[in-house]
């Protein structure tokens, strides 16, 4: 499977601010999601990252709050704009190498909002 | 609408011992896959293990099996041979449509005790 690597690992930050997250994978892939755990509870899809073009949001989640950008089949960034402590979450990023095959994810973004 | 339903938010079994993880799924698609992780405390998910819609076999992974029962929608996790290590939240998890989108069910927290 490939390696997938996030940054930053974790991060407190305060209101109103953003934070950029990177994903980084070790080898080409076809998709690229990234997924929002908030705390004790389970994943929420965020997001398809589409390689060269705009994201496809799931609903309730706009590109406004969360834009993303993949340049390449190997890096996705995600942003969290204006952020409020609402947002304190894990953010994990995941990859398909080729459509139909599994799902692996990143070790995820610890963010605390202050 | 597709829904992932685990009914027990904890478990709890003897080392060495076999335990199972319950988990039903609702969707009108033909074709789906069912998976399923573990998240230690330190957050990233690992894959476990995948059944497709059409494979009439159940599937194994050294001491993961997923006992799926199509009629019922069901495809329950089997760890057999406890390890203290196998301590953490397990998650089932359904794509459908073939976008390998994910949904999540809420989760399973399993505790091994010596």
């Amino acid at each position: 499977s490939a390696v997938i690597s996030q940054k930053p690992s974790r991060d407190i930050c305060q209101r109103g601010t953003s934070l950029t997250i990177q994903c980084q994978v070790d080898s080409q892939v076809t998709m690229m999601f990234w997924y929002r755990q908030q705390p004790g509870q389970s994943l929420t899809l965020i997001a398809t990252a589409n390689q060269g073009s705009e994201a496809t949001y799931e609903s309730g989640f706009v590109i406004d709050k969360f834009p993303i950008s993949r340049p390449n089949l190997t890096f996705s960034t995600l942003t969290v704009s204006n952020m409020s402590p609402e947002d304190s979450s894990i953010y994990l990023c995941s990859v398909v190498a080729r459509v139909g095959e599994t799902q692996y994810f990143g070790p995820g973004t610890r963010l605390l909002v202050l | 609408a597709q829904k992932i339903t685990q009914t027990q938010p904890g478990m709890f079994v003897q080392e060495k011992e076999a335990v199972t993880l319950d988990c039903t799924y609702d969707t009108s698609d033909q074709s789906y896959g069912l998976f399923w992780y573990k998240q230690p405390s330190s957050g990233e998910m690992i894959f476990l293990i995948y059944q497709g819609s059409y494979d009439e076999q159940n599937a194994t992974e050294g001491r993961y099996s997923l006992n799926f029962q199509k009629a019922r929608k069901s495809a329950n996790l089997v760890i057999s041979a406890s390890q203290l290590g196998d301590s953490a939240m397990y998650f089932c998890a359904m794509s459908v449509g073939g976008y390998n989108k994910l949904i999540f069910g809420a989760g399973t927290r399993l505790a091994v005790h010596p």
